[in-house]
Formats: structure tokens, sequence, C-alpha cells
């Protein structure tokens, strides 16, 4: 059964600061999605991996996925108040030929001015 | 183009009761899923449909139940109410003739269901 983790769980960071999230699963796959949340909305779509050593960048978030080693990390740069918020992985049950996504416990990210 | 869309927005309920939400995709989008989200257990996959065929199903009692119209809305139905069962519930389409976990999924803005 595919599992989901991601560390830290919460993460308090200071305005300018770097900081780099996890998210490791159980089982194969090549389908990482990373999401945002923000208190009381929906979830909104960062970005889609779809292949070992994709990499993706928007503004100051970029992710990168490594099939083999089932990791994918979401890295910050120079954090600014806005991107407080959840940021939730999810990965492609590729036992159901990725029909069915699994995510993982989301980081509550705080960044402090 | 027009985002999912989830009526109702709110929904208060009592135990025992049953309740139905509703999730309309983005136009051309024939994969819908459901997701519940609770503080303690986050984000949890409930099923999946395509096609109006639920292809797949999450760890959830038969309470849970869903269904998919031949213009790709979805419903999904919560018998005998749980206080439990109060969470936000969240429905995603996929692209058009593409699978869920194959490309990416668009959120609606959800249901909030409180269980009294």
């Amino acid at each position: 059964e595919l599992k989901v983790e991601q560390n830290p769980l919460f993460l308090s960071m200071q305005e300018g600061k770097n900081y780099t999230i996890y998210c490791n699963y159980s089982t194969t796959s090549d389908r990482l999605y990373w999401y945002r949340q923000d208190p009381g909305k929906s979830l909104e779509s960062l970005f889609v991996l779809l292949s070992n050593g994709a990499v993706k960048q928007e503004g100051r978030l970029m992710a990168s996925l490594d099939t083999k080693a089932r990791l994918s990390t979401l890295h910050i740069t120079a954090a600014v108040h806005d991107l407080s918020a959840t940021y939730f992985c999810a990965v492609g049950d590729r036992g159901t030929s990725y029909d069915k996504v699994i995510f993982g416990p989301g980081t509550s990210l705080s960044v402090i001015p | 183009k027009a985002g999912v869309t989830q009526t109702p927005r709110y929904l208060i309920k009592t135990r025992g009761q049953q309740v139905t939400l509703s999730c309309s995709p983005i136009s051309g989008h024939r994969s819908v899923s459901w997701y519940q989200q609770t503080p303690g257990q986050g984000l949890q996959f409930l099923f999946e449909y395509f096609s109006e065929t639920q292809r797949n199903k999450g760890n959830f009692p038969g309470r849970f139940s869903g269904r998919q119209f031949s213009n790709s809305r979805s419903e999904m139905n919560v018998s005998t109410l749980e206080l439990g069962d109060s969470a936000l519930y969240l429905c995603a389409s996929g692209l058009a003739g593409g699978r869920v976990g194959f490309n990416e999924q668009f959120f609606g803005p959800g249901t909030r269901l409180t269980v009294l």
C-alpha cells in the first residue's frame, strides 16, 4: 500500500531564509504533485512532476523528483511572508495505473517577517 | 474556463441523517475524484470516477457512496451520518482522456460538512 510522508510537518522560518521540504513515498511511482493550501481554502496546484529527475521552478519555489530514492523536494528560496501556507505532496498510485492519488500529511509553513 | 464547482459550500446535519454533495468538473474533464479532509486524518482518498464508472475506492465504509453522470458531474452520498464525518469534502477533476493520476488534478472549493 502506498504511503506518503513529509517532513517537517511544521516549519517556522524567517523571511529571506532558504529551506527544503521533503516528501518520501513507499512504492514505485513517477507521478508526484505539490499543492498549496491556504487556511480555509481549497488546494492550488503548484507542480506536476512526471519523470525521474524532473525539476520545476516557479518564483521562489523549486520542486524535484528522484524516483529511485522515492523522494521529492520542495525548495524555498529567500522566503517571504506570502509563502505561509500548508504544502502537500501527493503521489500517483502506480498499482492503480495512477488513478488513485495519495496525499502526504502536509507541511505547515509559517514565514516570520 | 470555469473551474470545479461544488455545492453546497456549507452544510449542517445531525447524526443519523444522510447528505448528498455535488461536484461539477471543468468542462471536458471526465475524471472526478473525491477526498475527505480532517485535521486528524489529513486528506484521504474516497473514490474516483471516469466516464460514469468508479475505478478506485479508498478505505471508507459503505456509508460513503458516489456516482457520476453522463455529463461528468458527480455526487457523493453519506448515509447515517456520524460525528466523525464532519470534514471538508473536496472534489477534483482531471484532464479529458487522461487519468487522474497521470495528469494534473484541479480542486473545487470544497463542501464543509458539520455533523451535530
